[in-house]
């Protein structure tokens, strides 16, 4: 399958632990935040989003936490299963200062979980 | 409720030739991006369309490079007399009514995307 990225940080964890992934955003008035998942060969997944004005959010065994102090937000994988294993991405948006709604994407995090 | 669809997914060119990459976006969605991923780094912009307009193409070459949503049909991006330097992963999202519409979403969601390679 295709290589998304050689050189990107990788992170190793034993499945059933929990997984903390980490991204420092660039711009802070960035107001919205998405992690992605990608598999090798296909496209970003959407996992979960949160918004400025929160800091911490929580889905299916993902939660995200934002600290805009230090313009850090963090994905936590709980029981992590060996079909997370994939690149994950964070992206921030600032739609509401540009007007543009484009991401801009961080360079992304490899997790292997292993059995 | 198909996703975003992106065709080819493959697409081999020689130097000189043209590529043009098709995105179909979610049903009800009129806002396309297309994002170029180079190996070893993350997705980045590269132009935000609406139907008939080009909104935003900062992230766009200024040369070889040009985008369309028209009224019918799916986004286009096409590349002109390609390069090697060309050859990555393109990929398109979609996404609702603007965030400043009521009901409006900043979400993205993104196509298989199209791996082009130019020899």
């Amino acid at each position: 399958g295709e290589s998304v990225g050689l050189h990107l940080p990788t992170l190793s964890v034993q499945e059933g632990d929990n997984s903390i992934i980490n991204c420092a955003y660039s711009n802070s008035a960035s107001d919205y935040f998405i992690w992605y998942k990608q598999e090798s060969g296909k496209g970003p997944q959407f996992i979960i989003d949160i918004r400025s004005n929160m800091d911490k959010r929580q889905g299916q065994r993902v939660t995200v936490l934002l600290n805009k102090t230090v313009k850090h937000l963090s994905l936590q994988i709980a029981a992590t299963q060996p079909g997370d294993s994939a690149v994950y991405f964070c992206a921030e948006n600032l739609s509401r200062t540009s007007g543009t709604y484009k991401y801009i994407f961080g360079t992304g995090t490899r997790l292997k979980v292993l059995a | 409720n198909a996703g975003v669809m992106q065709n080819p997914r493959h697409l081999v060119r020689r130097r000189g030739q043209e590529a043009r990459l098709r995105c179909s976006p979610m049903k009800g969605h009129s806002h396309v991006y297309w994002y170029r991923q180079l190996p070893e780094e993350g997705l980045k912009f590269m132009v935000y369309l609406q139907k008939e307009n080009i909104i935003d193409e900062s992230g766009m070459p200024k040369e070889r490079f040009s985008a369309e949503f028209p009224k019918e049909g799916p986004s286009i991006l096409r590349i002109q007399q390609v390069v090697r330097g060309d050859s990555a992963a393109y990929f398109c999202a979609s996404s609702p009514m603007s965030p400043g519409v009521a009901g409006g979403t900043d979400t993205q969601y993104f196509g298989p995307g199209t791996r082009l390679t130019v020899l």
